[in-house]
């Protein structure tokens, strides 16, 4: 079985400064997918990050980075020079081979950005 | 109309009603997803289906009836709900094996 916590449950950024939400997972198998989604207000979950296990180089979408640590099964996310338009609630997933492509997200993360 | 599209966008019903809600994808995907989201609660992940087959269903309660009547279309029948049933029911669709799943507005759905 796979699990997906996220021990944040909000967080808060100045406008312009960087956060890092933390996401952590468990899985036994090898070949896995690692995703970052955003639900803001609107309640449209939007995708906006993935990670290949099986890539060592850390994924990077504009301000999105990921810090993927596979040993500590970790897999954090970075949004740098935050804009009011990222506060939303973010939800980490994990997507295993052997589950099709069945995901298990995390419970979330609310980020809220100040002016 | 592009991405995955659901209506209605909210519904509010009566225990004894029958209504369904629709879920149409516009992506060419194979495998569409019902997802249940309550408050304080992670996704809950309720029908998968593959080529317009059902793949899982997780322990959902008989009132919630899945269709797929082709590959583009995901229908939920709801029958005889409880209150505990009102959330916000999401869509989804993906490429069978791509894993990256892309969501619809949702129905916000009320149970009196």
């Amino acid at each position: 079985a796979q699990t997906v916590t996220q021990s944040q449950p909000e967080m808060s950024v100045q406008e312009a400064e960087t956060v890092t939400l933390s996401c952590t997972y468990d899985t036994s198998e090898s070949d896995y997918y690692l995703f970052w989604y955003k639900q803001p207000p609107s309640r449209q979950m939007i995708l906006v990050i993935r990670q290949e296990a099986y890539k060592q180089q850390n994924a990077t979408e504009n301000r999105f980075s990921v810090n993927f640590q596979k040993a500590a099964k970790s897999f954090s996310l970075k949004i740098s020079d935050s804009q009011l338009g990222d506060a939303a609630m973010y939800f980490c997933a994990l997507g295993v081979e052997t589950s099709g492509s069945r995901l298990t997200f995390g419970e979330g993360t609310q980020l809220t950005v100040n002016p | 109309e592009t991405g995955v599209t659901q209506t209605p966008r909210h519904l509010v019903m009566g225990m004894t009603n029958k209504k369904s809600l629709k879920c149409e994808q516009h992506l060419g995907h194979n495998a569409m997803y019902w997802y249940k989201q309550s408050a304080k609660k992670p996704l809950e992940l309720m029908f998968v289906y593959n080529f317009k087959e059902q793949t899982e269903n997780n322990s959902v309660p008989s009132r919630f009836s899945p269709e797929c009547p082709n590959s583009s279309l995901l229908n939920l029948h709801l029958h005889a709900l409880q209150p505990e049933d009102s959330a916000l029911y999401l869509c989804a669709s993906s490429q069978e094996q791509g894993f990256e799943q892309f969501f619809g507005p949702g129905t916000r759905l009320t149970v009196l």
